[in-house]
């Protein structure tokens, strides 16, 4: 147990539609990442919050967007679905800040979305 | 970030010592060399990570060469538990949560 929960757990969307994946950070974390991990390859950074603002980004189109409240949970939004976005998503939480030493980063399940 | 090679995966023998190379021949002088592993699509786990010295701890150790261009993650008895891919990752250590995943090493366990 990691204490980083995300939901739902599984989804099948459509094609074109919109989705929300939640996370839910470590007590005491102030950092999230998210990442896609396509079947059989390793999870790919798609960006990550600091204290509600972003501040890093992969390589993924402005359709994946994302939020942090200031409890530090996270969404993940992904709008015109494409059967390219099935995958494993993950989020991650620790604490970071230049001020402070970074605690190591701790995973959620994963949320599987299928898009068919 | 430094990128990493890994085999794509390697066998051992359910009591062995499971010994699993990453070549980070890029790396810098301020990138950790970390260590998770995935268990058939649940999220990554941490494992260990190190610096320049070899560390240890209660999963496993790791081995720094001298030159830091590459690095062995050891599990000392290795159970079918640790089947896995094991993912070897540099990066700077206060990048956040910035992880750059190659393709792994499937560790396969057998009895």
């Amino acid at each position: 147990e990691t204490g980083v929960t995300q939901s739902p757990t599984h989804l099948i969307k459509t094609r074109g539609q919109q989705v929300t994946l939640r996370c839910s950070s470590q007590s005491g974390h102030n950092t999230v990442s998210w990442y896609q991990q396509a079947l059989g390859q390793g999870p790919q950074f798609i960006f990550q919050y600091y204290r509600e603002e972003e501040n890093g980004r992969g390589n993924f189109p402005p359709r994946f967007s994302g939020l942090q409240f200031p409890n530090y949970s996270s969404e993940l939004n992904v709008n015109a679905l494409e059967l390219d976005d099935s995958a494993l998503y993950l989020c991650a939480s620790s604490l970071g800040g230049q001020l402070t030493m970074n605690t190591e980063a701790f995973f959620g399940q994963g949320t599987r979305l299928t898009v068919v | 970030d430094a990128k990493t090679t890994q085999p794509p995966s390697m066998d051992c023998a359910e009591g062995r010592a499971a010994n699993l190379p990453c070549n980070h021949s890029t790396i810098s002088g301020n990138e950790y060399v970390y260590w998770y592993r995935q268990i058939h699509s649940q999220g990554p786990q941490y494992i260990i990570h190190g610096l320049k010295n070899n560390e240890t701890n209660e999963m496993a150790s790791l081995i720094i060469t001298e030159d830091r261009k590459s690095s062995t993650l050891i599990l000392p008895h290795a159970t079918l538990r640790d089947t896995a891919v094991y993912y070897c990752i540099v990066r700077v250590r206060y990048n956040f949560n910035k992880f750059y995943f190659g393709s792994g090493t499937k560790l396969n366990v057998k009895p």
